[in-house]
């Protein structure tokens, strides 16, 4: 278990105002992930990090951008939030071999 | 590309019945693979994975997954199922790449 957080774990926001989600591991994984979770599509991976000040884009990076300052923490933006990202969001952290996964407990996203 | 596959969108069993939730998965060579649970409003957790060796794996809560190269296949198994066993489950192939691949998972009920 990579120890993972996120905060909020719930918000509600308008269209058009930035929004921030946090997640924080304390195992010291070096890859990072976002997904977004929504009925019918799954899960579907957003931005990754590979290390510090390291990202990629996921298949629907789109209106989401993410920052990595420490290993401990990675930061997932929207910088004008969208009706179409209501959605619940997940972090998780990866072991350095074999892709195994730990994941956040989510937040859930509204945008109105 | 890495692509995996859960068939069954959803699956109803009785309690105390066996429960099997198929997973297909495409990649050239031995992929890692993972199968996850989630219950409602909840992250993610690992039921079981396999890297190598035996085929058949053991997991948590009674859950055992047997991968068969021959069927591109790594299919989810319990003998009995309890109430507690509803969820959605998702099964997941890495090893191409820092990234998993995700089906777009199963949700099972459980009947009285």
């Amino acid at each position: 278990d990579a120890g993972i957080t996120q905060s909020p774990r719930h918000k509600v926001t308008e269209t058009g105002t930035p929004v921030t989600l946090r997640c924080h591991q304390t195992e010291n994984h070096r890859y990072m992930y976002w997904y977004r979770q929504d009925p019918g599509h799954g899960l579907r991976l957003i931005h990754y990090s590979y290390g510090v000040k390291d990202t990629d884009k996921g298949e629907v990076s789109d209106g989401y951008s993410v920052s990595r300052s420490k290993t401990e923490d990675f930061l997932l933006t929207l910088e004008s939030a969208t009706s179409s990202q209501t959605s619940v969001y997940f972090c998780a952290a990866q072991r350095e071999t074999y892709n195994e996964q730990f994941f956040g407990p989510g937040t859930r996203l509204t945008v109105l | 590309a890495q692509s995996v596959t859960q068939p069954d969108i959803h699956i109803t069993v009785s309690e105390g019945a066996s429960l099997e939730l198929r997973c297909n998965y495409s990649y050239g060579a031995t992929p890692y693979l993972f199968w996850y649970v989630q219950s409602p409003g909840q992250g993610l957790q690992l039921l079981l994975k396999y890297f190598s060796g035996d085929t058949l794996v053991q997991g948590i809560k009674g859950f055992e997954a047997e991968f068969k190269r021959s069927q591109s296949s790594f299919n989810l198994r319990k003998p009995s199922v309890h109430w507690s066993d509803a969820a959605e489950y998702f099964c997941a192939s890495g090893g191409a790449t820092n990234k998993l691949i995700f089906g777009t998972g199963t949700l099972l009920a459980v009947q009285p």
